[in-house]
């Protein structure tokens, strides 16, 4: 199946830095996807991308669809400590009825006060 | 409201046993799913539900038997429990071929 790499593996950084990950497939996806997750709970979308150029924000969070639809990239302004927990890419797979979200291994974010 | 919810959040059980988890979702989305999330974090699909028809079986062992009686509710049942099947298990799900939500996850610790 399709496999997303995401980078990078953990980031460690101080309160009011920007940050940004990124997620490469070797095939072409329709829609990116980014999840956050709070440890001890499940993921929760941040983010859907659904166009090649697409930029899309949410707070201090912004996405972009790659124009490739290889990749995407997430960045998030002035990071604060609730800001803390793993992000991940998904795309979609899909044959006829067969749908998957497939995920990237996940970037670990910590932000020290 | 929870949107979608799984019981129960902790299990610990012993090798051997057989254990249920359910969830429910009250989107009134089609689509329910089965996820495992390993201790290194990767979220890997075990099973897809579309109107309480089985779509994706991703060569999960046959222990593990998901029963979907409505389109709200899609419950995992695992039998013979083994120690590699400790793990998070999570529930989500989507109206048709769309972004999905995620349950707060089952932490299943099998000794």
């Amino acid at each position: 199946g399709q496999q997303l790499n995401q980078s990078p593996q953990s980031m460690f950084i101080q309160e009011g830095e920007d940050v940004s990950m990124n997620c490469t497939s070797s095939s072409i996806f329709n829609t990116w996807l980014w999840y956050k997750q709070d440890p001890g709970e499940g993921p929760v979308l941040l983010i859907a991308l659904y166009k090649a150029g697409e930029l899309t924000s949410n707070g201090r969070l912004t996405a972009q669809f790659g124009i490739t639809r290889k990749d995407s990239f997430l960045n998030i302004s002035a990071s604060i400590p609730s800001d803390v927990g793993i992000y991940f890419c998904a795309g979609p797979q899909s044959g006829g009825s067969n749908y998957k979200l497939t995920f990237g291994k996940g970037t670990l974010l910590t932000v020290n006060p | 409201d929870t949107a979608v919810s799984q019981t129960p959040k902790y299990l610990v059980t012993q090798m051997g046993n057989d254990k249920s988890i359910k969830c429910e979702q009250n989107l009134g989305h089609d689509t329910m799913y089965w996820y495992k999330q390993d201790s290194k974090k990767f979220l890997k699909i075990m099973f897809s539900y579309n109107n309480k028809e089985l779509i994706i079986n991703e060569t999960v062992p046959n222990r593990f038997s998901p029963k979907s009686p409505d389109k709200a509710h899609l419950n995992l049942h695992i039998n013979s429990l083994e120690l590699g099947d400790s793990a998070v298990y999570f529930c989500a799900s989507s109206q048709g071929q769309t972004k999905a939500f995620f349950g707060q996850g089952t932490r299943l610790t099998v000794v």
